[in-house]
């Protein structure tokens, strides 16, 4: 088992730029996450999903765009990434609502 | 709203010192409470939670108690090692809400 993974690890934009982040995981999890982490900050809620097909706003979702086509599979997208964007994006995924969330090792995103 | 609040750090101990890092949080109800370990490059991983007052969570020498009447969730370990250097993030779930809700983090170094 794999676990959680996040592509890519490291990624550096210009403003302006689009970019996807992907996010798989291989234990059939119905709920996945996306957060970023700032410093001082903890993590942040940007948006999650209950299901496949199925996605919500979390905290702070304003410049973010998700879709969830696959079970397996969670996409958080920039389309015009803005420097307030640089941060480390963390995914997750549980079974449910009530049990432990499992993190993958995060992307750490810079936008110039 | 809820959130959760927690001991500023960095915190710097001795191998073999007592541990405590303070939690506290607000809630309408009563929710679930959590701490997870972020070691350096990696993602979070949960450490120990508790789901209902007067639990005791514990889980590699680490404990939490669930106090109700303190809205606390404090982590504590009689004896660390520098295997323990590390980000802890105390976070707590409503039982009717699909988020959980992260402190900060509290940074630990140990030293030999």
């Amino acid at each position: 088992n794999a676990g959680v993974t996040q592509t890519p690890k490291f990624r550096v934009l210009k403003t302006g730029q689009s970019m996807t982040l992907l996010c798989a995981q291989d234990m059939n999890h119905e709920y996945m996450y996306w957060y970023r982490q700032d410093p001082g900050m903890g993590l942040r809620l940007i948006h999650y999903s209950v299901g496949e097909g199925t996605t919500a706003k979390g905290e702070v979702p304003d410049g973010y765009n998700v879709s969830r086509l696959k079970k397996q599979n969670f996409l958080l997208g920039l389309e015009s990434a803005a420097p307030s964007q640089t941060s480390v994006y963390f995914c997750a995924s549980s079974w449910t609502k009530d049990n432990e969330q499992f993190f993958g090792p995060g992307t750490r995103l810079t936008v110039l | 709203g809820d959130s959760v609040t927690q001991m500023e750090g960095p915190v710097t101990l001795s191998e073999e010192a007592f541990l405590t890092i303070n939690c506290t949080y607000t809630a309408t109800g009563y929710p679930s409470l959590f701490w997870y370990v972020q070691y350096p490059g990696e993602g979070l991983q949960l450490l120990l939670k508790a789901t209902k007052a007067d639990d005791k969570g514990s889980n590699k020498g680490f404990e939490a108690t669930y106090r109700k009447e303190t809205t606390s969730f404090h982590l504590e370990k009689g004896s660390v090692q520098v295997s323990d250097s590390a980000v802890y993030f105390c976070a707590s779930r409503e039982t009717s809400y699909d988020k959980v809700i992260f402190g900060p983090g509290t940074s630990l170094s140990v030293i030999p």
